[in-house]
């Protein structure tokens, strides 16, 4: 079936880059997402992109898409404290266009 | 961007009573939403698919004399717990897909906490 995959935690230091990761299995997945998630609150669209893309860049957010290997990864520059959150990958589904979610990732960001 | 609403952020209420959730697309239609569960530390669990002016679609295992889902009109959808209990304490998420934009993507709500005493 249809699975997304991402490991659960990552720690970085303030200034230094973070890099999140995830497979996906649905190798007709049209787009993938990335979303953030702050405590206690709803989910919030930080990016994503469309299948026949290698690599999308918005400001500190850096996306990598390996269609070969399933490979889905975020980078963000020069983290900071807020961007302390929990991270999670998503794909649409090319059955029933419903978005599959990763566990999340938790990002901690030390001063 | 588009803007998705929940109603209430958090509710607290007593075993055996029904409790009402809303979701509001606020400037834009949505013909459909969706409806998610998280619990602590998980990710999110889709429950059912609001369809505007028909029944809604419920994933496996999810009851839906349970979780009654009224999609009224095309900007708004109401998630019902009935009789709830304890077990059915967790965090409710809607979403919309964003119409007109060009990304194809779901908008989500802020959440809404329930806690079932």
């Amino acid at each position: 079936g249809e699975d997304v995959e991402q490991s659960l935690f990552l720690s970085v230091r303030e200034g230094d880059s973070s890099v999140i990761n995830c497979t996906y299995t649905d190798s007709s997945s049209t787009y993938l997402y990335w979303y953030k998630q702050e405590p206690g609150a709803g989910l919030q669209l930080l990016t994503y992109i469309f299948s026949n893309m290698d690599m999308k860049q918005d400001q500190r957010l850096t996306v990598l898409l390996n269609k070969k290997d399933k490979h889905l990864s975020l980078r963000i520059a020069d983290t900071q404290t807020g961007d302390s959150a929990i991270y999670f990958c998503a794909e649409k589904s090319s059955n029933t266009g419903k978005l599959i979610f990763g566990q999340g990732t938790t990002l901690q960001v030390k001063p | 961007g588009a803007v998705v609403s929940q109603h209430p952020s958090w509710v607290i209420c007593k075993s055996g009573t029904s409790v009402k959730i809303e979701c509001r697309s606020l400037d834009f239609q949505a013909t459909t939403m969706f409806w998610y569960r998280q619990f602590p530390k998980q990710s999110l669990m889709l429950m059912a698919t609001s369809n505007e002016g028909s029944k809604a679609t419920y994933e496996q295992g999810v009851e839906k004399d349970k979780f009654l889902i009224n999609h009224a009109s095309l900007t708004l959808s109401t998630l019902t717990v009935t009789s709830a209990h304890p077990e059915d304490s967790s965090f409710y998420i809607c979403s919309a897909p964003g119409l007109a934009i060009g990304t194809d993507t779901q908008y989500f709500g802020p959440g809404t906490r329930l806690t079932v005493l």
